[in-house]
């Protein structure tokens, strides 16, 4: 499998519900991303956690990460039709110097119904 | 505080004609990072420049491709001789680089369409 892989790769749940995402790589990493993607659209970052921290929250979303089994989870609570979008997770290493290399996942393709 | 600047959104080129895609970073940001997006698929790091420097570019195809990020003035990915197999969505970020966890910030793309 990929670096940053994602499952599912689609997934389509009605407005309200909570949706989870999850993530597996292959490599160590300085932190794990996660962006969203509109259709046709640019990515925006969502939320960063660092290899030492566990568990991050912002809004409605959760983030876990567990460097053990090299798996990170986004959790979206009380979903949004707005939700609607890819989702990628992105893994990044440093670069000498500074600077982050982020390898990407294929995604997962959320769709909230009304 | 503009974010990250792409342009054109659309470019269409012609089998073997160059494609010029233009990067302006945010205020403030000194490093800038090129990633391709085939069509269904995440994204793919191609090359990361600080100032007048390549400094990563281990994602970049040897042969056509080059990238620029000189004193003055946005980045420049260079596409020469283009094929269908280019046909993508070409996307800039920049960061401020320093420490190992800042944001990249996202432009918009390029969408690049060979004929």
């Amino acid at each position: 499998s990929q670096q940053g892989e994602e499952d599912p790769q689609a997934l389509s749940i009605q407005e309200g519900e909570n949706a989870t995402m999850n993530c597996s790589y292959k490599t160590s990493i300085n932190n794990l991303q996660w962006y969203r993607q509109n259709s046709g659209r640019g990515l925006v970052h969502l939320i960063l956690i660092r290899s030492n921290e566990r568990e991050k929250h912002s809004g409605r979303l959760r983030v876990t990460l567990d460097t053990s089994k090299k798996s990170s989870s986004l959790l979206i609570t009380a979903s949004r039709a707005a939700d609607t979008a890819s989702y990628f997770c992105a893994t990044a290493r440093g670069f000498t110097g500074g600077g982050n290399k982020l390898t990407f996942g294929t995604g997962t393709q959320l769709k909230v119904e009304l | 505080n503009a974010g990250v600047m792409q342009n054109p959104r659309h470019l269409v080129r012609r089998r073997g004609q160059e494609a010029r895609l233009r990067c302006s970073p945010m205020k403030g940001h000194s490093h800038v990072y090129w990633y391709r997006q085939l069509p269904e698929e995440g994204l793919k790091f191609m090359v990361y420049l600080q100032k007048e420097n390549i400094i990563d570019e281990s994602g970049m195809p040897k042969e056509r491709f080059s990238a620029e990020f000189p004193k003055e003035g946005p980045s420049i990915l260079r596409i020469q001789q283009v094929v269908r197999g280019d046909s993508a969505a070409y996307f800039c970020a920049s960061s401020r680089g320093t420490g190992g966890g800042n944001e990249q910030f996202f432009g918009p793309g390029t969408r690049l369409t060979v004929l």
